[in-house]
C-alpha cells in the first residue's frame, strides 16, 4: 500500500528561522506526493506536488519541498518563517490501487514563535 | 471561483441517532471524495465517487454509513445509527485532476 509517515509530532521554529518538516514516503512505482496545511477550523489547503521533473518544488506561501528518491523523502522547507505559517501540516501520496486518493501522514505541528 | 461548500459546519448528536451531511463540489469537478478526520490523525478516505458512480468504498462502514451523489454533482453522507466513535470532522473535497480541493467539513460530535 502507498503510504508517507511524518515522524514529528510538532516542529518548533523561531520567526525569520528556516523550517522544515519531514516526510517519508513508501510506494510501489512513481510517487504522486503532496503537502497540505490545515489552520484551525478550515479545511485543508494545497500547498505543492511533485508528480515529475525537478526534484525541488516551489508552492505556495513561498514553501518549497525537495524530492529525494535515494532516501524516499519528500520534506517541506520555507527559507524564513512568519508567525502566520504556524498550522498543522499534512504530507499525501497519492494511491493509485484507491481511485487515486490521497493517502495522508498524521500530520505535524508547526508553532512559529516571535 | 467558488470552492467546495459542506453543512452543516457543526452537529452534535447523540449516539444512535441519525445526520447527514451535504457537499456541493468546484463546479465541472468529476471526482467527489468524502474523508474522516479524527482528532489527531490525517484525513482517510470514506468514498470517492466519479461523476455519480462509486469508484472506492473500501473503508466505508456500510452497516452505518451511505453515501450518494445525484446527478454528478451534490453529495451527501449519512450516518445511521451513529456511534461514539463517529465523533470526528468529515471533510469533502473535488479534484478535476491530480490536486483535490477541500472543504471546511462538518465537525460531528457523538454523544
Amino acid at each position: 500500500a502507498q503510504s508517507v509517515a511524518q515522524p514529528e509530532d510538532q516542529v518548533n521554529v523561531a520567526e525569520g528561522n528556516p523550517l522544515t518538516v519531514k516526510c517519508t514516503y513508501s510506494v510501489s512505482g512513481n510517487p504522486y506526493l503532496f503537502w497540505y496545511v490545515q489552520y484551525p477550523n478550515r479545511g485543508l489547503q494545497f500547498l505543492l506536488k511533485y508528480i515529475t521533473g525537478d526534484n525541488l518544488v516551489k508552492g505556495s506561501y513561498g514553501f518549497e519541498a525537495e524530492f529525494n528518491k535515494s532516501q524516499t523523502s519528500f520534506h517541506l522547507k520555507k527559507p524564513s518563517a512568519l508567525v502566520s505559517d504556524s498550522a498543522l501540516y499534512f504530507c499525501a501520496v497519492r494511491d493509485p490501487n484507491s481511485g487515486y486518493a490521497l493517502n495522508f501522514g498524521k500530520g505535524t505541528s508547526l508553532l512559529v514563535t516571535p | 471561483e467558488a470552492g467546495v461548500a459542506q453543512s452543516p459546519r457543526y452537529k452534535i448528536i447523540e449516539k444512535r441517532q441519525s445526520v447527514a451531511f451535504w457537499c456541493n463540489p468546484i463546479s465541472g469537478h468529476a471526482t467527489l471524495y468524502w474523508y474522516q478526520q479524527i482528532l489527531g490523525q490525517g484525513p482517510k478516505l470514506l468514498i470517492q465517487f466519479q461523476n455519480n458512480g462509486v469508484v472506492d468504498d473500501s473503508q466505508l462502514p456500510k452497516d452505518r454509513f451511505s453515501a450518494e451523489r445525484l446527478k454528478g454533482v451534490d453529495s451527501t453522507l449519512k450516518i445511521q445509527p451513529a456511534k461514539l466513535e463517529d465523533s470526528a470532522v468529515y471533510l469533502c473535497a473535488s479534484s478535476p485532476n491530480y490536486e483535490q480541493y477541500f472543504g471546511p467539513g462538518t465537525r460531528l460530535t457523538v454523544t
